[in-house]
Parts: structure tokens; sequence; C-alpha cells
């Protein structure tokens, strides 16, 4: 079994601050990790993921995460944010082996302040 | 290539009416999949479909059906509608299959309203 918990619901941040939005993960075995961006009105698009080797994973629209085995984490980053990146963030799991589902976290909704 | 299509874009019905939801992906892209979306509920898994076989089931009643037909283009199809059937229905589309670390490519969805 597989499961993603996304800590917080909504996220405000300043302008020019940190981004930081938090996943957890939960997998029986090596996952797969991804994280989803969704702007008002349309689909999921996929910002970055993580499969195997480097544990820094750096996607598009200056976002990295970090795959953090020992403490089952895979959270989003971003140095500064901009008014562009406010938006709703999944976090998502899937493994290997046969057809496996994905399973994706309830999202976080990220305001930027100007 | 044309993104991931999904028609209709909304769709208000009554309880008890049944609708029928439609996607086409990616061209060459043989996996589809289909997802309900609601605040607070995130995606919800509904079932996967490759090359005309669904694969893949979530945990949704027997009024949640869908098929893939030989163009891989998708249906999904809701019957005996209820007011929580209301949500953001996404379809996505990937080349071999949702699953491993396979990147799914979404359409904007249909907003199904039942009343």
């Amino acid at each position: 079994a597989q499961s993603v918990t996304q800590l917080g619901s909504h996220v405000s941040v300043s302008e020019g601050a940190l981004v930081l939005l938090r996943c957890n993960y939960s997998s029986s075995v090596p996952p797969y990790l991804f994280w989803y961006v969704q702007y008002p009105n349309q689909g999921l698009q996929l910002l970055l993921k993580y499969t195997t080797g480097a544990t820094l994973v750096k996607g598009i629209n200056g976002f990295e995460a970090e795959f953090k085995k020992s403490e089952t984490s895979f959270h989003l980053t971003k140095p500064s944010a901009h008014m562009s990146d406010a938006a709703e963030y999944f976090c998502a799991v899937s493994s290997s082996g046969g057809y496996q589902k994905v399973t994706f976290g309830t999202g976080t909704k990220l305001q930027v302040i100007p | 290539k044309a993104g991931v299509t999904q028609t209709p874009r909304y769709l208000i019905k009554t309880r008890g009416q049944q609708v029928t939801l439609s996607c086409s992906p990616i061209s060459g892209h043989r996996s589809v999949s289909w997802y309900q979306q609601t605040p607070g509920q995130g995606l919800q898994f509904l079932f996967e479909y490759f090359s005309e076989t669904q694969r893949n089931k979530g945990n949704f009643p027997g009024r949640f059906s869908g098929r893939q037909f030989s163009n891989s283009r998708s249906e999904m199809n809701v019957s005996t509608l209820e007011l929580g059937d209301s949500a953001l229905y996404l379809c996505a589309s990937s080349p071999t299959g949702a699953g491993a670390s396979n990147e799914q490519f979404f359409g904007p969805g249909t907003r199904l309203t039942v009343l």
C-alpha cells in the first residue's frame, strides 16, 4: 500500500520569500515521487519527479525537491516566490512492479502576497 | 502535438440521471486514466485503460464505469447520479501507463454539477 500526506492545505508566502511545501509518503517498496501543479481552470502539469539516483531533483520554474528516505519526505522548495507561482500543488507516489496506481495527496494551495 | 482534450468542459445534471464524459489522449498515448477531484480530497483514482483493457480500478461504486476505443479515446459513464458526484473529472494520458516513473499528461477536466 502507498499513501501521501501533504501538510497544510493552504500556504501563504510573500513575493520573494522562500516557498516550502511539505510532502510525506508511505510505500512498502522504493517509491517514485512526483510534484504536479494545477493552475486555475487547468489540468495538472508535472513540475518534477524522483526516480532513482540523485536525491535533489530540479524541476521547471525554479522548483526543486529533495528525496529523504530516512524521513520519508519529498518537500518542494523554491528560493523566491513569484506571483505566477500561485496555484495548487499535488505530491504523488507510485512504485515499480506490475501495473501500479499513482496515489495523489490532497493538495496545497499556494497564495503569493505582493 | 495537441494536448489531452476533454468534452464537455461543464455539465449540469440532476440526481438520478446518467452522464458520459469523453477524453481524447495525446496522439500515440495508449494509457488513459480517470480521476475525480473534489476540494479537500485531492485526486481520487477511478480507473486506467490501456489498449482497450481496464488495467486498474480505484475504490468507486459500480455506477462509475469506463471504456476505451481502438483509437485510445476513452469515455467515462456515471449512472444514477448522486449529489456527491459533483466534482471535477480529470483525464490523464501517458505512452505506456500511469504507474512507475511515467509522467501523466492531464486534460483540463470536466466540471460536473449534480442538482
